[in-house]
């Protein structure tokens, strides 16, 4: 039983399209997040939702926004999807901090 | 600001060798450390962590890590290395967040 699962795995997609990835967990977490990661590997938050409550959206663009239709689910639309978007895209859970778990990924390519 | 440090970008080791992969952190309380490791187009793993007590910690395929906070560093160590061990490392810091290293990439040489 898949802990964190993000779908889908790979989205190919043009430049001016508009996407969704999709997460969801089954592990009672409170707290759900977005990361991005880049092509040099790095990892970054975008976004952190508190049981349906956005408390963390650093410094991202307004094309991408999340949705949490509750606290089981964390759902990131990206709007008019721009070159520089290709990287891979990380849901994560936690309870309080105490250790996080990542799902699987989702590696965006804008052509 | 937090912020993580991994000095080591690449680390090139012979199978069976030792290990030590360098972190050090900037926290303003006292942190949650975490390693985690990353194959090849695959999601992260949790290695281990560390909220509080004992320095050293354990963690899953054989490794472990300790806390120095004289030297804010928590620096990850495995005796022997195995061929799978070829991965992505990081090092990451957490609070109501998680902030992450620039990673080690490990190469293991037969």
């Amino acid at each position: 039983d898949t802990a964190v699962s993000q779908t889908p795995k790979y989205l190919v997609t043009q430049m001016g399209n508009d996407k969704s990835i999709k997460c969801e967990q089954n592990l009672g977490h409170d707290t759900m997040y977005w990361y991005k990661q880049d092509s040099k590997k790095f990892l970054k938050i975008m976004f952190s939702y508190n049981n349906k409550e956005l408390i963390i959206n650093e410094t991202v663009p307004n094309r991408f926004s999340p949705k949490s239709p509750d606290k089981a689910h964390l759902n990131l639309h990206i709007n008019s999807l721009e070159l520089g978007d290709s990287a891979v895209y990380f849901c994560a859970s936690s309870q309080a901090g105490y250790g996080y778990t990542f799902g699987s990924g989702t590696r965006l390519t804008v052509v | 600001a937090q912020s993580v440090t991994q000095p080591d970008i690449h680390i090139t080791v012979s199978e069976g060798a030792s290990l030590e992969l360098r972190c050090n952190y900037s926290y303003g309380a006292t942190p949650y450390l975490f390693w985690y490791v990353q194959s090849p187009g695959q999601g992260l793993q949790l290695l281990l962590k560390y909220f509080s007590g004992d320095t050293l910690v354990q963690g899953i395929k054989g490794f472990e890590a300790e806390f120095k906070r004289s030297q804010s560093s928590f620096n990850l160590r495995k005796p022997s290395v195995h061929w799978s061990d070829a991965a992505e490392y990081f090092c990451a810091v957490g609070g109501d967040k998680l902030i992450f290293g620039t990673g080690t990439r490990l190469q293991v040489f037969p």
